[in-house]
């Protein structure tokens, strides 16, 4: 099982610019989240999935779009890129079954907006 | 709504020594707790999580948590640090619906030689 595999690892990308940051999980979790990790604020979530075609926001969505067509894959789409997002992205998967639950974290996106 | 406190945001300690990550929370539901640990440029493991039962949870690593309910509190413990235990270390909660688990603003623990 590769787990939770996000591309790409690092990207730059100019003021106004859009692009998509790609997960995609292989564990059959029903949930998906997007977290951004800035300096200071630990971890925050910008949106989540509890299944296949149902996506919510979570405390910092503004100037992000997710979809989630399928199980295996939630994208996370920045619509016009601003200095602000600069940021450490992080996708997650979890699971919730019997009084269990965890999340399990891919290795990052690196994003830097000039 | 919930919310995590992680009252040190750095924690040096020498190697060998014993050492104790606080975490507090606030929720007006019960909550499950989780400790997780990033090292440098990678993503966040799983060190230890209290889901019910005992409130002494042993974790990978030689960790270990308390959690006490009446204190709302979950600090992670160890009695004797590596240099390999450098990291940023995340408590967290989530109310057990699987989605939305709320982290703390990190500790950064520096194991000095």
């Amino acid at each position: 099982n590769a787990g939770v595999t996000q591309t790409p690892k690092f990207q730059v990308l100019k003021t106004g610019q859009s692009m998509t940051l790609q997960c995609a999980q292989d564990m059959n979790h029903e949930y998906m989240s997007w977290y951004r990790q800035d300096p200071g604020m630990g971890l925050r979530l910008i949106h989540y999935s509890v299944g296949a075609g149902i996506t919510d926001q979570g405390e910092v969505p503004n100037g992000y779009n997710v979809s989630r067509s399928t199980t295996e894959d939630f994208p996370l789409r920045l619509l016009s890129a601003a200095p602000s997002q600069t940021s450490v992205y992080f996708c997650a998967s979890s699971y919730s079954r019997q009084g269990r639950t965890e999340a399990f974290f891919g290795q990052g996106t690196r994003l830097t907006v000039v | 709504a919930q919310s995590v406190t992680q009252l040190d945001s750095q924690v040096p300690v020498f190697e060998e020594a014993p050492v104790e990550l606080r975490c507090n929370y606030s929720s007006s539901v019960s909550v499950y707790l989780f400790w997780y640990v990033q090292y440098p440029n990678q993503g966040l493991q799983l060190l230890l999580k209290y889901l019910s039962g005992s409130t002494l949870v042993k974790g990978i690593n030689g960790f270990e948590a308390e959690f006490n309910k009446s204190q709302t509190s979950f600090h992670l413990r160890k009695p004797s640090v590596h240099i390999s235990d450098t990291a940023e270390y995340f408590c967290a909660v989530n109310k057990n619906t699987g989605n939305q688990f709320y982290f703390g603003t990190g500790t950064s623990l520096t194991v000095i030689p």
